[in-house]
């Protein structure tokens, strides 16, 4: 069966500082990825998504930035974090190619930027 | 564009309790429809979902059919626990808003349901 990992599951960070989130799936080749973020309170909002290695689409404009190394590796990053980056952030993934498009989601990075 | 329309929240309920979330959609074509929970601290589980017209979806108890006529896709359960107390995300993935082969889900607000005994 297919397992979605994300590490760390908790961080504080000082404004200014860089970031790293890291997303991997097992049990499954070539899914798609993808990076949400959900505010306190709010829905999800599609940050980036990747149909293969090397491969990034982002959905809105801002200060992070995402990779994809390998196959079922999936890296959120940022140079400088700013105030507004807090949030709950969700790494996803789904069958290439599959037309019930289903998303499964990890368990979530909590971040807090202060 | 797509988009998913969920009533607000906060849903307070007694423990046994029917439930219904009311979920209405705005998509081209032939949306696939879903529901997902999330608990508290936790990533986002998938309920249940429905990828064409009359499909009925069913997890734990939890029911929801795709409505087309009436662009709806409500959540219903007969009798609600404790342990249901979530947040309730509707989803729809449509055929506008695929690219490539990867979808992208349009999700709803989101509801609170808080069970209480």
């Amino acid at each position: 069966s297919q397992t979605i990992h994300q590490w760390p599951a908790t961080l504080v960070q000082p404004v200014g500082s860089p970031l790293s989130l890291e997303c991997t799936v097992e049990g499954t080749s070539n899914p798609n990825l993808y990076w949400y973020r959900q505010a306190a309170g709010r829905g999800l909002q599609l940050l980036f998504y990747s149909v293969g290695i090397g491969q990034i689409s982002s959905e809105v404009p801002q200060n992070l930035s995402a990779s994809r190394p390998q196959d079922r590796q999936f890296i959120l990053s940022s140079k400088k974090l700013l105030l507004s980056d807090s949030g709950f952030y969700l790494c996803a993934w789904s069958v290439n190619g599959r037309t019930t498009d289903t998303q499964y989601f990890g368990p979530g990075t909590r971040l807090t930027v202060l | 564009g797509d988009s998913v329309t969920q009533m607000e929240g906060p849903v307070t309920l007694s423990e046994e309790a029917f439930l219904t979330i009311n979920c209405t959609y705005t998509a081209t074509g032939y949306p696939s429809l879903f529901w997902y929970v999330q608990y508290p601290g936790e990533g986002l589980q998938l309920l249940l979902k429905a990828t064409k017209a009359d499909d009925k979806g069913s997890n734990k108890g939890f029911e929801a059919t795709y409505r087309k006529e009436t662009t709806s896709f409500h959540l219903e359960k007969g009798s609600v626990q404790v342990s249901d107390s979530a947040v309730y995300f509707c989803a729809l993935s449509g055929w506008g808003s695929r690219t490539g082969t990867a979808s992208k889900l349009t999700f709803g607000t989101g509801t609170r349901l808080q069970v209480t005994l």
